[in-house]
């Protein structure tokens, strides 16, 4: 199985509207991390929440962390053409090993103008 | 604002070739890691890098790939004779408290 799975896989939305998107993971994590991909372009820092955090807000971001679902959310509220990439949910394990995040498929979001 | 520079943006090679792809980390940042994505799937762990020696790598990081610090600024990844399937974006990143920074990526396309 995979460690953090968006779904969905991708959505369009209008101007205006609010995007939410999922992500599901396995193990114990110390915190999980938001990603935004343009197209062909790096990954860029969206928003942290660690695993004793419920919710973080950041400008139009919000991020809630169920950890006893194993599941987080990104909300994007009242969307821009601008926001149109691919968004990924990335963990931090709980394994003080190993330091690398692991990412997830991403949700592919289209934001019609 | 500091960030993560990788370069060529792109590289194109012939199968069986070397290929040094480079990074400068953020200068205050002390974990360094490369990371790969193949069009249209997931990024994909490489290798980290901490103290000067390899702290954690992935299945897909065999003898075939290398990492180096040469000089307390430059982080390279090499690929001793590329193959087909190694053609993706490659993308260098170094962490800072809050999440990962990356670079712009470097993509490599094996002929």
């Amino acid at each position: 199985s995979q460690q953090g799975e968006e779904d969905p896989q991708a959505l369009s939305i209008q101007e205006g509207e609010n995007a939410t998107m999922n992500c599901s993971y396995k193990t114990s994590i110390n915190n999980l991390q938001w990603y935004r991909q343009n197209s062909g372009r790096g990954l860029v820092h969206l928003i942290l929440i660690r695993s004793n955090e419920r919710e973080k807000h950041s400008g139009r971001l919000r991020v809630t962390l169920d950890t006893s679902k194993k599941s987080s959310s990104l909300l994007i509220t009242a969307s821009r053409a601008a926001d149109t990439a691919s968004y990924f949910c990335a963990t931090d394990p709980m394994d003080t090993g190993r330091r690398a995040l692991t990412f997830g498929s991403g949700t592919r979001l289209q934001v019609q103008p | 604002e500091p960030e993560v520079t990788q370069t060529p943006s792109h590289q194109v090679t012939q199968m069986g070739q070397e290929v040094i792809l480079r990074c400068v980390p953020i200068s205050n940042h002390l974990y360094f890691y490369w990371y790969r994505q193949i069009l249209g799937q997931k990024v994909e762990f490489l290798v980290s890098f901490y103290n000067n020696e390899i702290s954690e790598k992935s299945e897909i990081f065999d003898d075939q790939f290398s990492v180096e610090r040469p000089d307390g600024s430059n982080f390279t990844l090499k690929i001793r004779s590329t193959k087909l399937e190694d053609s993706a974006m490659y993308f260098c990143a170094s962490r800072a408290s809050q999440g990962l920074f990356f670079g712009s990526g470097t993509q490599l396309s094996v002929l």
